[in-house]
């Protein structure tokens, strides 16, 4: 399979715990994002990679929050102290940069996280 | 900050019906992508839209930009019960000259009845 794909799918822990998303994006694709969405809304920007470089992140981004993108490869999403309103799927998407294109985004499946 | 709206935000439509789902975005942008999402499921992407006046077709499916208007349409026509689906348009902001980050509307939950 040649798409974005997303580990866990689902994920529950309790509040305070840490928790660890992967994302492994189209290989030739060279821009990462990290997107989150709660039930009933449109996906909020949360951060995006250029290679292993992390270009912007939302001010939604917390503290708590660390993402990664080690050798510009797959990204790990960090969420720290994990609180009941991080409860949210949190979506992954891959695109290419390159002179001229659609920049489209192509999204994982991505983790559901329920925090109790 | 660029905001985006969709109307309606939800639809109940009948089989064979046709509607437009509208996308209006307050800032101005050149680039703007209509995405298709089924319950629990991730997004699947519909259209990209590159210029003013861009028209795109995809079985019953046509989307169209207006960049002057800030607006984007999305025509369903002759609506089948498996177009039934959460539809999103976002926008990505004005000349940045690389991809960036996408800013979501709301969302049209659509959904046609036989």
């Amino acid at each position: 399979d040649t798409g974005v794909s997303q580990n866990p799918r689902h994920k529950i822990t309790k509040r305070g715990q840490n928790v660890t998303f992967r994302c492994d994006p189209i290989s030739e694709h060279n821009r990462l994002y990290w997107y989150r969405q709660t039930l009933g809304q449109g996906p909020e920007f949360l951060t995006y990679f250029q290679n292993e470089a992390q270009l912007e992140k939302s001010r939604l981004l917390s503290d708590r929050f660390s993402a990664e993108r080690p050798k510009g490869s797959f990204s790990t999403l960090e969420i720290q102290r994990t609180e009941q309103g991080d409860s949210a799927m949190y979506l992954c998407a891959s695109s290419f940069l390159s002179v001229v294109g659609s920049y489209e985004q192509y999204f994982g499946p991505g983790t559901r996280l329920t925090v109790t | 900050e660029l905001k985006v709206e969709q109307n309606p935000l939800f639809l109940s439509m009948q089989e064979g019906k046709n509607y437009t789902i509208y996308c209006n975005y307050s800032t101005t942008s050149d680039r703007l992508y209509w995405y298709r999402q089924d319950p629990g499921k991730s997004l699947e992407s519909l259209f990209v839209l590159l210029s003013n006046g861009a028209v795109k077709q995809e079985g019953r499916l046509m989307a169209s930009l207006d960049t002057k208007a800030r607006l984007s349409t999305l025509h369903i026509t002759a609506a089948v019960h498996d177009l039934s689906a959460t539809y999103f348009c976002a926008v990505a902001p004005f000349n940045t000259g690389t991809a960036s980050k996408l800013t979501f509307g709301t969302g049209t939950r659509l959904q046609v009845t036989l």
